[in-house]
This record gives C-alpha cells, structure tokens and sequence, in this order.
C-alpha cells in the first residue's frame, strides 16, 4: 500500500520569511516518482516538481528548494522569501514506476503568506 | 500550449438530478484522468483512460457515475442521480502516457467545482 503524510495541515507566515512543507510517503516498490503540486484559489493544480527514487539530489529552482532523503522516505520542499503569490495549499504525490499506477496524493497543507 | 480545458467551471444541483462535465486535453496526450477532490483533502482518482480505453476504474461508482472518452481525445464524465456527498471539485488532468511504466507528469485543468442541494 502506498501513502503520503502531509502532517502540516496549515502554515502561516509573513513575507520575506522562509517556510518548509514537509511530505513523508510510504511504499515497497523500489522504484517511484515523487511530485510536488501546487493549488491556489483558482482551483487548478500547477506541476512543480518531479522526482525518481534514484536521484536523491537537491534541487533548487529560483526560490523553491526540494530536498529528498529515502532514508527517511521524506521528500521536504522549501520557499525561501516567501511572498503573497506563494499563497496556496500545496500537495505531495506519489506513483510507483508498475504499469498504469496513478498518483496518490497528500491531504495537502495551506500556506498562508500575509504582507 | 493550450492547457487541459474544463466546462462548466461551477455547477448547482439538486440531489437525485443528473449533471455532465466535460474535459478537453492538452493536444498529443494519450492518458486521462478524472479526480474528485472534496474539501480539505488530495484529488482522488475516479478513472483513468489510456486513449479511448479504460486503464483504471476501481474507484468509480459506477451506480452513479459513467465516463466516456470518444475518439481519444475529450472526455464526459456523468453523475445519474447526484447525492449530496458527491459535492466536490472534479478535475481532469492528462499526461503523454506513451510507455507503460514510464512516470510522465500530469497536468490539470481548472477542475469544476460541483454544489449538490
């Protein structure tokens, strides 16, 4: 059975301040693919990451840092200087790498970023 | 790029009436997907289509729900008759889905947010 933990149902902070979401996931399959997505007022879920389960490298892109540690099945994603636009619940997913496997998402937590 | 399409954007209902939603996907993408996403929760994956075949219908109720996907291309998704617990937003996302196995990303529309009376 696959699951993803999203155990911060709700982050406030004030801009400029950096912020990390945390997501913890559970499979048995060795490979897998970690997403993180993000949802704002508008509804739509906008892709932002996607990472295999060999590559345990950091990624950084502009603002937003991923960190990925299969020792700890945890897959953390870091704003730094937050800003308002940030506002928005963010989801973790998980798909194992065997046939048509879909997405299994996090409960998501909201960010709140106040000016 | 065109993104994944949806219509209506809301939708009010009564309960026991029937209500479609209609999805359109980004051109050249061979998988679509149907997500119900209730209040303070992820998106829940109701069905699944491999071009005009279905891959994955586990979760589906399929007393009430059907969805169809002609052609290959757009996809209906129907509820006949609505219950209240069936407000929720559905999304419809699609992805390249050209190797089996192979993780390729999903990309969601706007989703429709649906109000059962």
């Amino acid at each position: 059975a696959q699951k993803v933990t999203q155990a911060q149902t709700e982050i406030s902070v004030v801009e400029k301040e950096d912020v990390t979401l945390d997501c913890v996931y559970e499979t048995r399959d060795t490979t897998y693919y970690l997403f993180w997505y993000k949802q704002p007022p508008s509804g739509e879920l906008v892709f932002l990451i996607r990472r295999n389960s060999f590559d345990e490298q950091n990624e950084i892109s502009g603002r937003y840092s991923w960190n990925f540690q299969k020792s700890t099945s945890s897959f953390n994603f870091t704003i730094t200087a937050s800003q308002v636009v940030d506002s928005a619940v963010y989801f973790c997913a998980l798909r194992y790498n065997s046939g048509y496997s879909t997405l299994t998402f996090g409960k998501g937590t909201m960010l709140l970023v106040s000016p | 790029e065109a993104g994944v399409a949806q219509s209506p954007r809301y939708k009010i209902i009564e309960k026991r009436q029937s209500v479609a939603f209609w999805c359109n996907p980004i051109s050249g993408h061979a998988t679509l997907y149907w997500y119900q996403q209730i209040l303070g929760q992820g998106p829940k994956l109701l069905i699944q289509f491999q071009n005009n075949g279905v891959v994955d219908d586990s979760q589906l109720p399929k007393d009430r729900f059907s969805a169809e996907r002609l052609k290959g291309v757009d996809s209906t998704l129907k509820i006949q008759p609505a219950k209240l617990e069936d407000s929720a937003v559905y999304l419809c996302a699609s992805s390249l889905g050209t190797r089996q196995g192979i993780a390729d990303t999903q990309y969601f529309g706007p989703g429709t947010r649906l109000t059962v009376l």
